[in-house]
């Protein structure tokens, strides 16, 4: 089985400064793992991707994460942060038996003050 | 590319109707959609995977009579509640895999429906 931990149900970081989003998964195989973002009532973006590779992936606006398979996280990270990014951020792993699911953590929104 | 929709996006019915909810790939063939279901702020739930041309892989829990899934061609898969009650009024997302997406494992999310039963 797979699961899918995100410390913090809420972030709030100000305009510019380091965002910093964590993730740890559980994976029995090599995990595949994603990071999407959620604005309200819309559907998930796909921020980036980690499937084999190079452990530092580089997504969209800014974003990336890096695999670290002895600490078994994938966490989040933006340089800075604009008002622009204000939204919910879900980490998600898949492989194994199941390995077209995608199983979800809970959730991170991030807010961003001025 | 890879731009999965979904229609309605907002749907109110009443108590003991069905409605069906749409989604479609429209720039590639996709062999595998999932739908999802989200509470107001939680995470989604994966309710069943839909594989075209054979019966949907429910998850445990989720009623099959109640929520009905076709997956009739490479690009539309619905999604009817029949018999809706207000527990069901959620926000229900498809999600589609290429076909040729190979081992990426990739799935792109449609827009969402709310659902309001009432």
């Amino acid at each position: 089985a797979q699961s899918v931990t995100q410390l913090g149900s809420h972030v709030s970081v100000s305009e510019g400064a380091l965002v910093l989003l964590r993730c740890n998964y559980s994976s029995s195989v090599p995990p595949y793992l994603f990071w999407y973002v959620q604005y309200p009532n819309q559907g998930l973006q796909l921020l980036l991707k980690y499937t084999t590779g190079a452990t530092l992936v580089k997504g969209i606006n800014g974003f990336e994460a890096e695999f670290k398979k002895s600490e078994t996280s994938f966490h989040l990270t933006k340089p800075s942060a604009h008002m622009s990014d204000a939204a919910e951020y879900f980490c998600a792993v898949s492989g194994g038996t199941g390995f077209q699911k995608l199983v979800f953590g809970t959730g991170t929104r991030l807010l961003v003050s001025p | 590319g890879a731009v999965v929709s979904q229609h309605p996006s907002r749907v109110i019915c009443k108590s003991g109707t069905s409605v069906k909810i749409e989604c479609r790939s429209l720039d590639f063939q996709a062999t595998t959609m999932f739908w999802y279901r989200q509470f107001p702020k939680q995470s989604l739930m994966l309710m069943a995977t839909s594989n075209e041309g054979s019966k949907a892989t429910y998850e445990q829990g989720v009623e099959k009579d109640k929520f009905l899934i076709n997956h009739a061609s490479l690009t539309l898969s619905t999604l009817t509640v029949t018999s809706a009650h207000p527990e069901d009024s959620s926000f229900y997302i498809c999600s589609a895999r290429d076909l040729l997406a190979g081992a990426s494992y990739e799935q792109y999310f449609g827009p969402g429906t709310r659902l309001t039963v009432t």
